[in-house]
């Protein structure tokens, strides 16, 4: 199985200022999911990006994805307090292999 | 609102003592998953069930680690005799697959947070 590595680990901006974080992965994979987790809290689903997607949006979050280099990013618009968290990319291999998940990148945004 | 479910929320056990944390996957769904989290491992999948019966469980420690799906609303994650090196956060997450789907949308429980002394 493969994991998804997020860059950076940590990430520290002003409210309103956009954030941008990385995901690598190794093998070809089916999609790539990006999740976020609140302290305490379980993960929540924020955006799927598929093998033949180049990029996606969904609200302030905006995904891209280049299998060429294996990776991805996640775009975070207008920053807000509220988008504090850690996020953490997760890839699905050809073989359908459930997902991978990385170590995370920890995000702060400070108000 | 649908939501997967996890009981214990905190468990705090001495070593050698039998843990069982149990969880209520979102009615409907069909694969249910338990993952560990720590900081030094980040999110591990533990074992996954489809249908209720187990797919794939060699992410878990198969010597004191037991997975099992009584039946459809109901998952239970077993450790017995529990180690402090099992300290941990566990999730069970639930999604809803088809034949031919790929793996989408996981629905994560709130977690049991173990700590074993």
């Amino acid at each position: 199985s493969q994991q998804g590595e997020e860059d950076p680990q940590a990430l520290s901006i002003q409210e309103g200022e956009n954030a941008t974080m990385n995901c690598s992965y190794k093998t070809s994979i089916n999609n790539l999911q990006w999740y976020r987790q609140n302290s305490g809290r379980g993960l929540v689903h924020l955006i799927l990006i598929r093998s033949n997607e180049r990029e996606k949006h969904s609200g302030r979050l905006r995904v891209t994805l280049d299998t060429s280099k294996k990776s991805s990013s996640l775009l975070i618009t207008a920053s807000r307090a509220a988008d504090t968290a850690s996020y953490f990319c997760a890839t699905v291999d050809r073989g359908n292999t459930p997902l991978v998940f990385g170590k995370g990148t920890r995000l702060s945004v400070i108000a | 609102d649908a939501r997967v479910t996890q009981t214990p929320r905190d468990k705090v056990t001495e070593m050698g003592q039998e843990v069982t944390m149990r969880c209520q996957p979102i009615l409907g769904h069909n694969t249910v998953f338990w993952y560990r989290q720590t900081m030094m491992q980040g999110l591990e999948l533990l074992a996954y069930f489809r249908n209720r019966a187990p797919l794939d469980d060699s992410g878990m420690p198969k010597d004191r680690f037991s997975a099992e799906m009584p039946d459809a609303t109901l998952a239970t994650l077993k450790i017995q005799p529990s180690e402090p090196r099992d300290s941990a956060v566990y999730f069970c997450a639930s999604a809803l697959l088809g034949f031919t789907s790929s793996y989408n949308e996981q629905f994560f429980g709130p977690g049991t947070r173990l700590t074993v002394l």
